[in-house]
């Protein structure tokens, strides 16, 4: 079975620039979460779908930042126009939202952005 | 608010030595905890979870932690170090969400280990 997959795995580019980050999680995973680590602190909750809808986007830095999920499958996170600060690596994760503490997320490789 | 304080940004042992990785959380409900590591130019690995089951949890490769709730920790450990250990660990603790069985994970700051001959 597939894991999580993320495209690109590195991505540099100039500050104003635009990019979009792709997430397919495993199949059949109802829920997709968005994480970030910015260089020499934690890794960051960004948002959680629960299939297609946003289920917490509590941890989105401010409207420069868009995630979609049509159709539940896999999820792109738009950055535009990226600033500096965007700077650092994009985890994706999915889970499959079982009872309890069985639920477990599963984590892609990230997505290394770099802003010039 | 939940969160995670890992102790130690860096840890260096010897090859054949002990691994203790501290962590401890703060939670206002009964919290999940978890493990991950992450290898050089990988992603993120769950090692183990507590689910409340036993308070001594195994995970893969050797590893164990135990869940103590007086002291709000959940510290990682191996006998005994090997070269391929060498990676970031990452704590983490999970709130549900509203009666659900799912949530976002709160992540300490990460520990770096260092094995050496």
């Amino acid at each position: 079975e597939a894991g999580v997959t993320q495209f690109p795995s590195h991505s540099v580019i100039e500050k104003g620039q635009t990019v979009t980050l792709r997430c397919d999680p495993i199949s059949g995973h109802d829920n997709l979460y968005w994480y970030r680590r910015v260089m020499g602190k934690e890794i960051k909750f960004l948002l959680h779908f629960v299939k297609e809808s946003k289920q917490d986007e509590s941890g989105m830095p401010n409207n420069r930042f868009l995630a979609e999920r049509t159709g539940g499958t896999y999820s792109t996170l738009k950055v535009q126009p990226a600033e500096l600060e965007d700077s650092g690596v994009y985890f994706c994760a999915s889970s499959q939202g079982l009872a309890g503490a069985m639920d477990t997320q599963y984590f892609g490789p990230g997505t290394r952005l770099t802003v010039l | 608010a939940q969160s995670v304080t890992q102790l130690g940004s860096h840890v260096s042992v010897s090859e054949g030595a002990l691994v203790l990785l501290r962590c401890n959380y703060s939670s206002s409900v009964p919290p999940y905890l978890f493990w991950y590591v992450q290898y050089p130019n990988q992603g993120l690995q769950l090692l183990l979870k507590y689910t409340s089951a036993a308070t001594l949890v195994k995970g893969i490769n050797g590893f164990e932690a135990e869940f103590k709730k007086s002291e709000t920790s959940f510290h990682l450990t191996k006998p005994s170090a090997h070269m391929s250990d060498a990676a970031e660990y990452f704590c983490a603790v999970r709130t549900n969400a509203g009666g659900t069985s799912y949530g976002k994970l709160t992540f300490g700051q990460g520990t770096i280990l260092t094995v050496h001959p």
